[in-house]
């Protein structure tokens, strides 16, 4: 079964630092990514999928995330941490064949002054 | 756009009562789901739809029913309320377009329900 594993529950950055948060997929086709994002006491929304159309994939409020196969991985970056970042981030695959989204555990994004 | 709209936002159950947690989505969506969110555990799927009429069971279905009457509504039941189910409820939709399967899905505001 596809899934992924989110490395870290919980992160910490100083505002304006890099943000790494890491993906890895279980996959033996190619997978369907996605990254969402969940503020406090809200729902997920996308922050960015990846299609096959490119590697680095760009998505909202300066988030991008690099597809490796080799590594299989998909993590997700920004180069400067601001606090209204700080919420929880969860990596998705979709289940082999279907179309239903499998979440990883989430990490918790810390942002500090 | 309302997009999928969940109530109630907040409950309190006592063990044994019974419940309905309703969605609703307006983005004329074939797929439905319903997780449930627990700390540091992601979220798990309870069951989805892929079509009015049709239903089936995700990881964790036990204490749960759904149904599936219209495209647009996809409540879930709670027949004898259990501690365990204290928890987020999220419903979500997505949408197949053909040959591609590279939709997100959409979500709700959440249900945090709690069982005393």
């Amino acid at each position: 079964a596809q899934s992924v594993t989110q490395l870290g529950s919980h992160v910490s950055v100083s505002e304006g630092a890099l943000v790494l948060l890491r993906c890895n997929y279980s996959s033996s086709v190619p997978p369907y990514l996605f990254w969402y994002v969940q503020y406090p006491n809200q729902g997920l929304q996308l922050l960015l999928k990846y299609t096959s159309a490119a590697t680095l994939v760009k998505g909202i409020n300066g988030f991008e995330a690099e597809f490796k196969k080799s590594e299989t991985s998909f993590h997700l970056t920004k180069p400067s941490a601001h606090m209204s970042d700080a919420a929880e981030y969860f990596c998705a695959v979709l289940r082999g064949g279907s179309y239903i989204p499998t979440f990883g555990r989430g990490t918790s994004l810390i942002v500090h002054p | 756009n309302a997009g999928v709209t969940q109530t109630p936002k907040f409950r309190i159950l006592k063990i044994g009562q019974s419940m309905t947690l309703q969605c609703t989505q307006d983005m004329n969506h074939n797929y439905m789901y319903w997780y449930r969110q627990d700390p540091g555990m992601g979220l798990k799927l309870i069951y989805y739809s892929v079509g009015a009429g049709i239903t089936d069971k995700g990881e964790v279905p036990n204490g749960y029913n759904v149904s599936r009457s219209t495209t647009e509504d996809f409540p879930l039941r709670l027949e004898l309320a259990a501690p365990s189910q204290t928890s987020v409820y999220f419903c979500a939709s997505s949408n197949r377009q053909g040959l591609n399967r590279n939709t997100e899905a959409f979500f709700g505001q959440g249900t945090r329900l709690t069982v005393v």
